[in-house]
């Protein structure tokens, strides 16, 4: 079975600073591995996605992330931070052949800016 | 298009009551999976609809039930509520059923067991 580690539960970084929030996985086969923010009182939104291809993936808001097999770690970046970027981030992990029911979310971390 | 929507906001009931969720998802899309989310487990897989059928589940007791309508729009139903269940129960849909398809989340509903 898969799991994620979401090393950090909270992290408070100030305004235009760079942030990275990491993200580790544990599968024996390969997965598709997701970031998704959750801004208070709503639901959660997918900031980006790696399927295959190249490690690097650029998504929403400024933030990307870069797939290390090796280091079996999914880390997001953003090079300067905003007040609107306090949120809670989540990442996931699911099966290619597994479908919803086997998605995996990490805990959480919670991005504070601070001004 | 309108997103994902969910009703209501908010809840709060009494130990041993029932209680109804409601989602919509985006138009066009067929699948719809429910999550509920706590302070201390983080966002746990309950169950994804397509087609009105039942595809997946998670690991939660039978007191979690669920239904997919043909026009998708998909309700959830917790029966003899105990205090665990106070959680945020997010809907999220999809155009198709695969892991690497988007999902879409609406802004859940919070439930208060009291």
């Amino acid at each position: 079975a898969q799991s994620v580690t979401q090393l950090d539960s909270q992290v408070p970084v100030f305004e235009e600073a760079p942030v990275e929030l990491r993200c580790n996985y544990s599968s024996s086969v390969s997965v598709y591995l997701f970031w998704y923010v959750q801004y208070p009182n709503q639901g959660l939104q997918l900031l980006l996605k790696y399927l295959s291809g190249s490690t690097l993936v650029k998504g929403i808001n400024g933030f990307e992330a870069e797939f290390n097999k090796s280091q079996t770690s999914f880390h997001l970046r953003k090079p300067s931070v905003h007040i609107s970027d306090t949120a809670e981030y989540f990442c996931a992990v699911i099966l290619p052949s597994g479908g919803y029911q086997k998605v995996t979310f990490g805990i959480g971390t919670k991005l504070q800016v601070i001004p | 298009k309108a997103g994902v929507t969910q009703t209501p906001r908010y809840l709060i009931k009494t130990r041993g009551q029932q209680v109804t969720l409601s989602c919509s998802p985006i138009s066009g899309h067929r699948s719809v999976s429910w999550y509920q989310q706590t302070p201390g487990q983080g966002l746990q897989f309950l169950f994804e609809y397509f087609s009105e059928t039942q595809r997946n589940k998670g690991n939660f007791p039978g007191r979690f039930s669920g239904r997919q309508f043909s026009n998708s729009r998909s309700e959830m139903n917790v029966s003899t509520l105990e205090l665990g269940d106070s959680a945020l129960y997010l809907c999220a849909s999809s155009l198709l059923r695969e892991g690497a398809d988007t999902q879409y989340f609406g802004p859940g509903t919070r439930l208060t067991v009291l």
